[in-house]
């Protein structure tokens, strides 16, 4: 079965503009996670959506948002970026968000300039 | 709160070396452990989860729960082992605040010299 597709790969924006991620999860996967990867902090936790509802949100400020349609599809919004927010994001499907294994897409690398 | 650390950003071995990756943990409750691997240019994938008590590619790892403990084996490193080693944890009687969630180490680079 086809993994977790992230699109885009790569990203470059400029400070204050606003951005969007989109990921596709492993058909029949309602529980979609998402993740900011930085050499100094390492991977961290945004929020989970599982069947349009974020059940989960950890430690970002607002300007980290996102939502899950239908399909199981999620997006992610970052507004007014800053250079600190240049990162590579993951996304990470699962059954139901409360099982011991994800799958993980190969991310978006995004750059603010 | 729950962390994880892993102690060692880098390690070197050899070929044919033992090779063992550390990984401590702090939760209240009964974790669910789990390594995952970054290999170059590759996505992060499971390697190991402590539940399955199963040996992949020669793997190995045993939760102890007295040192909080989950630290990965390999008696016999081969040069494909080299890569990104993550440790995690998901915290499943946290109710709401587990959702999806996992906490990750900070890695260790694995570098297998031939």
């Amino acid at each position: 079965k086809a993994g977790v597709t992230q699109t885009p790969r790569y990203l470059i924006k400029t400070r204050g503009q606003q951005v969007t991620l989109s990921c596709s999860p492993i058909s029949g996967h309602r529980s979609v996670s998402w993740y900011q990867q930085t050499p100094g902090q390492g991977l961290q936790f945004l929020f989970e959506y599982f069947s349009e509802t974020q059940r989960n949100k950890g430690n970002f400020p607002g300007r980290f948002s996102g939502r899950q349609f239908s399909n199981s599809r999620s997006e992610m919004n970052v507004s007014t970026l800053e250079l600190g927010d240049s990162a590579l994001y993951l996304c990470a499907s699962s059954f139901r968000g409360r099982t011991t294994e994800a799958f993980f897409g190969q991310g978006t690398r995004l750059t603010v300039v | 709160a729950q962390r994880v650390t892993q102690p060692e950003k880098l390690l070197s071995v050899f070929k044919g070396a033992p090779v063992e990756l550390k990984c401590n943990y702090s939760y209240s409750g009964s974790p669910e452990l789990f390594w995952y691997v970054q290999y170059s240019r590759q996505r992060l994938q499971l390697l190991l989860r402590h539940i399955s008590r199963e040996s992949i590619k020669g793997f190995t790892a045993d939760l102890n729960k007295g040192e909080t403990s989950f630290h990965l084996k390999k008696p016999f490193a081969q040069e494909e082992d080299s890569a990104m080693y993550y440790c995690a944890l998901y915290g499943a009687n946290a109710g709401g605040t587990s959702y999806g969630k996992l906490t990750f180490g900070q890695g260790t680079i694995l570098t297998v010299h031939p």
